[in-house]
């Protein structure tokens, strides 16, 4: 069983303040990708990364994917209280079937 | 499009009793799957379909069961509902032949089982 760890599992900050999510395993994943999930909503695709080293920036959010394709981190740049919910992330395998989901990382960004 | 769509959102259920867990798209989409979510595990697959007529197994497929007659519609099947299944259930789309980048997940039912 492929396994996806993430730290921390709660977060809660200032606005304004730097942070950074963590998604390690011990598996190979094929992409890994990065959910922002609301309450009472299903998750929603933040990004998706692919190639090992490869780092994508979407406005605030960094997601960099391990050389080895084995972790990955997810960095916010002066958080805002629009950031606050549920970060998960997730790996694909190799036939592109199944999903493996972390535990997820809850943020909470005080005004 | 609506989307993926889930009914009921809420449903309590007494050990023992049967019920289903209706997942619909109107997005064409040939890959459909079920998965349940419970706080500090993340999301986790019970089953998939990659198409009409067939389903296969996920992580943690015991308990339920799943048919797949249209493109359009994935039902989830409790037979006999057992206090651990008491979670959230997401049901999720997406095009067969696409990444997992464009896979959609519904607003998801909320179970408890008593």
């Amino acid at each position: 069983t492929q396994l996806l760890e993430q730290s921390p599992q709660f977060l809660s900050i200032q606005e304004g303040e730097n942070l950074t999510v963590y998604c390690n395993s011990s598996s190979v994943f094929s992409s890994l990708q990065w959910y922002r999930q609301e309450p009472g909503e299903g998750p929603v695709l933040l990004v998706t990364v692919v190639t090992g080293g490869e780092v994508k920036k979407l406005k605030r959010l960094t997601f960099q994917f391990g050389d080895a394709r084995k972790d990955s981190s997810l960095h916010i740049t002066a958080a805002q209280p629009g950031d606050t919910g549920l970060y998960l992330c997730a790996g694909d395998n190799n036939a592109g079937n199944m999903l493996t989901f972390g535990g997820g990382t809850r943020l909470m960004v005080k005004p | 499009n609506a989307g993926v769509t889930q009914t009921p959102k809420f449903q309590v259920l007494k050990t023992g009793q049967s019920m289903t867990l209706q997942c619909a798209q109107d997005m064409n989409h040939e890959y459909m799957s079920w998965y349940r979510q419970d706080p500090g595990m993340g999301l986790r697959l019970i089953h998939y379909s990659v198409g009409a007529g067939i389903t296969d197994q996920g992580e943690v497929p015991n308990g339920y069961n799943v048919s797949r007659s249209t493109t359009e519609d994935f039902p989830l099947r409790l037979l006999s509902a057992a206090p651990s299944q008491t979670s959230v259930y997401f049901c999720a789309s997406r095009d067969r032949g696409a990444s997992q980048e464009t896979q959609y997940f519904g607003p998801g039912t909320r179970l408890l089982v008593l």
